[in-house]
């Protein structure tokens, strides 16, 4: 069973390009987290998704940032105009449904690390 | 006032000594508790996860979590150079939902 995944590992960009991050989530994993870890510090919540729903995404900067979990494919965390504080890493986890057992158990991908010049 | 405090550390023991990593935090409505191991430049790896108060033993690692003080723990018996990492102690529930609170995390040298 493979665990989550995220691509790309690494991503370069200048000021004000778009960024785009992709999770696949564990098999049978139907929500979506996505953090950003700054250096010497700990993970930011940014956004909690569900397939096509998002529920919580009151740590994003909604006015550059956008996520989506559609029905089929992977989650995507985007930027649409990246600033230099925007550098950083992105984590995804997921966790299994609250009705299978699930109440917070995160997963988590092995990150894309953002460098923005 | 964060709403979880961790010592950053960095924390250096000898090969085999008992290590205590600790949290505590101000929301008193969570509910579940975790513990995660983060190696430099990888993901968090989950290693105990808890619900309300009381003890969980899996292996050399053993979690407690004291509701009425508002204070967790992980320990490690028998430490090994293999345990280097920071620790993340992280916790969610009551009206956060399913968002979770992370510590800053702890680093941990455990020196041959």
């Amino acid at each position: 069973n493979a665990g989550v995944m995220q691509n790309p590992r690494h991503l370069v960009r200048r000021r004000g390009q778009e960024a785009r991050l992709r999770c696949s989530p564990m098999k049978g994993h139907s929500h979506v987290y996505w953090y950003r870890q700054l250096p010497e510090e700990g993970l930011k919540f940014m956004v909690y998704l569900q397939k096509e729903n998002i529920i919580d995404e009151s740590g994003m900067p909604k006015e550059r940032f956008s996520a989506e979990f559609p029905k089929e494919g992977p989650s995507i965390l985007r930027s649409q105009q990246v600033v230099r504080g925007d550098s950083a890493a992105y984590f995804c986890a997921s966790s299994p449904p609250v009705a299978s057992g699930g109440s917070g158990e995160q997963f988590f991908g092995p990150g894309t690390r953002l460098t923005v010049l | 006032q964060k709403e979880v405090e961790q010592d950053p550390g960095p924390l250096s023991v000898p090969e085999g000594a008992i290590v205590s990593l600790n949290c505590t935090y101000s929301n008193s409505a969570f509910q579940y508790f975790m513990w995660y191991r983060q190696y430099s430049r990888k993901g968090p790896e989950l290693l105990m996860y808890t619900y309300s108060s009381g003890n969980k033993e899996d292996g050399r690692f053993t979690a407690q979590v004291d509701k009425s003080s508002k204070y967790i723990s992980l320990f490690i018996r028998d430490s090994q150079p293999s345990d280097s990492a920071t620790y993340l102690c992280a916790m969610l529930g009551g009206t956060g939902g399913f968002k979770t609170s992370f510590g800053a995390g702890t680093i941990l040298l455990v020196k041959a």
